[in-house]
């Protein structure tokens, strides 16, 4: 089935572990996103890209980092992990609008 | 920056009763789109509103754009326990370059 496939769905780090979520689409769209999504805060962007080999920073990218393998995959890096970043985490895609999200990863950070 | 207000950011009706959620943006919106999200899943579309002071109905849910493309609205009449879930407005500006959510309104539908 066509859709956007996030890995892990669940994942639990201890401060200062590393960690990449991946996120792959087969909707042939240029664009991918980073969403994370907290309690009364609603989705909050993270990084996106337009397109393969590029990418931007959203509204909240301290302390992630990202890449765009290729068309298809946006993978998302925790490079040090905080109790702050304990979250679930959206991937989603669009040829223009509206987005296609992922199942969503859910981490813990303790 | 661009601003999305989105209230009420809960609601607990009984089932019959109608809810209404609005979402206002602080400069004029190219488009919105308004999602789903249910209790442990991921938000889903529903809707696309692009012209000054469109209507659109989806059998119980009606979405409204504003005549300044600055707000909008999703009304659902005689609410069903089906309806529990957080609604999001997502708003489009800068030529459908810069999209920002609204933080949404938590619908809770009581028997």
């Amino acid at each position: 089935n066509a859709g956007v496939t996030q890995t892990p769905k669940f994942q639990v780090l201890k401060t200062g572990q590393s960690m990449t979520l991946q996120c792959a689409q087969d909707m042939n769209h240029n664009s991918m996103y980073w969403y994370r999504q907290d309690p009364g805060m609603g989705l909050r962007l993270i990084y996106y890209s337009a397109s393969e080999g590029t990418t931007d920073k959203g509204e909240v990218p301290n302390g992630y980092n990202v890449s765009r393998l290729n068309k298809r995959e946006f993978s998302l890096r925790l490079e040090s992990a905080a109790p702050s970043q304990t979250s679930v985490y959206f991937c989603a895609t669009t040829p223009l609008s509206p987005l296609h999200f992922g199942n969503g990863t859910r981490l813990t950070v303790t | 920056g661009q601003q999305v207000m989105q209230i009420p950011q809960y609601q607990h009706v009984q089932e019959g009763e109608d809810f209404t959620t609005y979402c206002n943006s602080s400069t004029t919106l190219s488009n919105i789109q308004w999602y789903k999200q249910r209790p442990g899943g991921h938000p889903v579309f529903l809707i696309q509103l692009v012209k000054s002071g469109e209507v659109k109905k989806q059998k119980r849910l009606t979405f409204q754009f504003g005549e300044a493309k600055k707000n909008s609205s999703l009304h659902i009449t005689a609410t069903q326990t089906t309806d529990v879930g957080t609604y999001f407005c997502e708003a489009v500006t800068g030529g459908g370059n810069k999209l920002t959510f609204g933080t949404g309104t938590q619908l809770k539908v009581e028997l």
